[in-house]
Parts: C-alpha cells; sequence; structure tokens
C-alpha cells in the first residue's frame, strides 16, 4: 500500500490563481480529512469527509472547496488563492470505528505570493 | 467545540533524562486521544494513543497517561535519545463527530548531548 499519497509536494501561486490539491489513499478508509498547518503551529481542520458523496466543513474552511467523488480520492480546491493561504497542507485518511488513527500524506507546501 | 491545550511550548532536556508534555481539553465527551510526532519537513506520525477507558498506556519508551476527571492527558518519554527531537502534537476527539481531531499547538522537544 502506499497509504496516502498527496500531490504536488511544492507549489506556489500568485494571488487570485485557483489551484487543485490531489489527496487520494489507497486503504479504503472512509473518512478523509484535509488540515492546514502554519508555520510553528498545529494542524486546523479545513474540510473532512465520511464517505464518497459526503462531505462537511471544519474550523477553518472559508476560501477553500472539496468533492469526495470516490472513496479513494478527495481533492481540495483554492478558488481565489489569497496569501493568508500560505501554509502547508496535509490530508489523512482513517478507516471506520472509534479510536482508529488518523494516516498523513506528506503534505503540500503552497505560497501565495 | 472542543480545546485543546499543550505546554510547554519548548522543550530541552539531555540525553537519558526523560521528557514529559502536557495538554488539557475542554470537552468532557473527549474519549480518544493521540500523540503524534513530526520531524522538520515531514508527516505528523502517530506515536501513541489512548482511549478513555484506560488510564495509561506504554511502548517502550513512550507512556500516556490519563487523567479523565481533570481532562488532562501526558506523554512521558524516557531514556530519551537525539533522535526523539522533533515536534510532539497532542489531539483530542469527540465521539459521534467524524472522530474528527482537535490538535494542541505542539512541543518543540530537544535532546541534547
Amino acid at each position: 500500500n502506499a497509504g496516502v499519497t498527496q500531490t504536488p509536494k511544492f507549489r506556489v501561486l500568485k494571488t487570485g490563481q485557483s489551484m487543485t490539491l490531489q489527496c487520494t489513499q489507497d486503504m479504503n478508509h472512509n473518512y478523509m480529512y484535509w488540515y492546514r498547518q502554519d508555520p510553528g503551529m498545529g494542524l486546523k481542520l479545513i474540510y473532512y469527509s465520511v464517505g464518497a458523496g459526503i462531505t462537511d466543513k471544519g474550523e477553518v474552511p472559508n476560501g477553500y472547496n472539496v468533492s469526495r467523488s470516490t472513496t479513494e480520492d478527495f481533492p481540495l480546491r483554492l478558488e481565489l488563492a489569497a496569501p493568508s493561504q500560505t501554509s502547508v497542507y496535509f490530508c489523512a485518511s482513517r478507516l471506520t470505528g472509534e479510536g482508529q488513527p488518523q494516516h498523513f500524506g506528506d503534505g503540500t507546501r503552497l505560497s501565495i505570493l | 467545540g472542543e480545546n485543546v491545550e499543550q505546554h510547554p511550548s519548548t522543550l530541552s532536556v539531555q540525553e537519558g533524562d526523560s521528557a514529559v508534555i502536557k495538554c488539557t481539553y475542554s470537552d468532557s465527551a473527549s474519549n480518544y486521544f493521540p500523540w503524534y510526532k513530526q520531524e522538520l519537513g515531514k508527516r505528523p506520525q502517530l506515536i501513541i494513543d489512548i482511549r478513555s477507558n484506560v488510564g495509561e498506556k506504554k511502548d517502550q519508551r513512550i507512556a500516556v497517561t490519563l487523567n479523565k476527571t481533570a481532562k488532562h492527558f501526558s506523554l512521558h518519554i524516557t531514556e530519551t535519545q537525539p533522535e526523539d527531537s522533533a515536534v510532539y502534537f497532542c489531539a483530542a476527539s469527540i465521539p459521534g463527530t467524524a472522530s474528527k481531531l482537535t490538535f494542541g499547538t505542539g512541543t518543540r522537544l530537544q535532546v541534547t548531548l
């Protein structure tokens, strides 16, 4: 198993541009999550999904959108990038059931100028 | 919603000494408490977790204790080694909320020779 795979690893955008951060997992996990991690801070939940076709907002959803058309994929879209969205973005997934650990991808480092 | 506070923000210990990191949570319904280790530029990796029906859990040099009454839990690392140097994050999860994790702000542990 590759686990949770995120692409790209690095990206630089200009303010106002849009892009999609890709996340895919091959562990047949129903639950998937997107976090952002600002320098020296903890992780904050952006969006999450409990299964294909179901998504919901987390703590900091403004400026982002997600979709979940398959169990494997959970892309995160930035429509109008802003410098405040400069961060490292982590995708995670887990099995259904209480107490199951979240497994993280390697992250996407995004800079918006 | 849940709030997790983590202390200290930085911790320096000599190799072979013990390190203790403490977290408090606000919602008494939280029932799952993982600890993640994050090396510079890497993904968070689960090192140990505990559920609310257990007071202590150990895995070699790492242990976690939970005090539900006081709503705090702690990570204990014994016989620290240079490779333990990293940022450690605690988190808490409330059942029935898609197991969303609320993270602490992290503790930077430095193990000196």
